[in-house]
């Protein structure tokens, strides 16, 4: 069975950094891409970053130059640095392993940007 | 950026009956297009790939179609565990993009 739990979330001010986790486990994670996709409260899905296994990647203009998407395949683990921090970043973040679609799914993690 | 619009909204059904949702690309997007499901509380389930193909587990009653920009997903017979928000999602462009989601309700 596949599992991918998300660890790393938190209140966090504007401008802040957070480093979110995911670890996976039940597949041959190195060659599985990777997404990390967020949902604000109340709202719906945003897609927000891509890691494949030959490291192509790929950001939602939303994100880009501030949050970068990186793996450890040693560590079955994919990881999303986030940097300067905006209230509207405030989200459930949930892994997701891909095959074009996102098939599995971890339970998300929570990121608070408030001051 | 592909936008994807899902109608409607909010569909209110009785269990047992056919709910019908609607997805629609503003630019082809061939049958790169998958569905999933979202009860409160949890994270999203994938239901449905290239458009028609049923994920691993997932009931005969989800059926999808289409391909290009308009897609549908049907369940043919509405179940208490169907009460749900269902997401359409491209993945033929980057940045890949989601629709805003149809709440499917109990009528």
């Amino acid at each position: 069975e596949v599992q991918l739990v998300e660890s790393g979330g938190d209140l966090v001010q504007p401008g802040g950094s957070l480093r979110l986790s995911c670890a996976a486990s039940g597949l041959t994670f190195s060659t599985y891409s990777m997404n990390w996709v967020r949902q604000a409260p109340g709202k719906g899905l945003e897609w927000v970053a891509y890691m494949n296994s030959m490291s192509s990647i790929y950001y939602a203009d939303s994100v880009k130059g501030r949050f970068t998407i990186s793996r450890d395949n040693a560590k079955n683990s994919v990881y999303l640095q986030m940097t300067s921090l905006r209230g509207e970043d405030t989200a459930v973040y949930y892994c997701a392993s891909s095959f074009g679609h996102l098939d599995n799914w971890g339970q998300g993690t929570l990121v608070t940007v408030s001051s | 950026e592909i936008v994807m619009t899902q109608s409607p909204a909010t569909l209110s059904v009785s269990p047992g009956e056919r709910a019908t949702l609607s997805c629609r690309a503003s630019q082809s997007v061939s049958s790169d297009l998958a569905w999933y499901q979202q009860k409160p509380g949890q994270a999203p389930r994938l239901l449905i790939y290239r458009a028609s193909t049923r994920a691993t587990g997932i009931p005969a009653r989800f059926t999808g179609t289409g391909s290009g920009t308009e897609f549908t997903l049907t369940i043919s017979s509405l179940q208490s565990e169907d009460f749900a928000v269902y997401y359409c999602q491209q993945y033929n462009n980057w940045p890949r993009t989601f629709g805003q989601g149809t709440k499917v309700e109990i009528k």
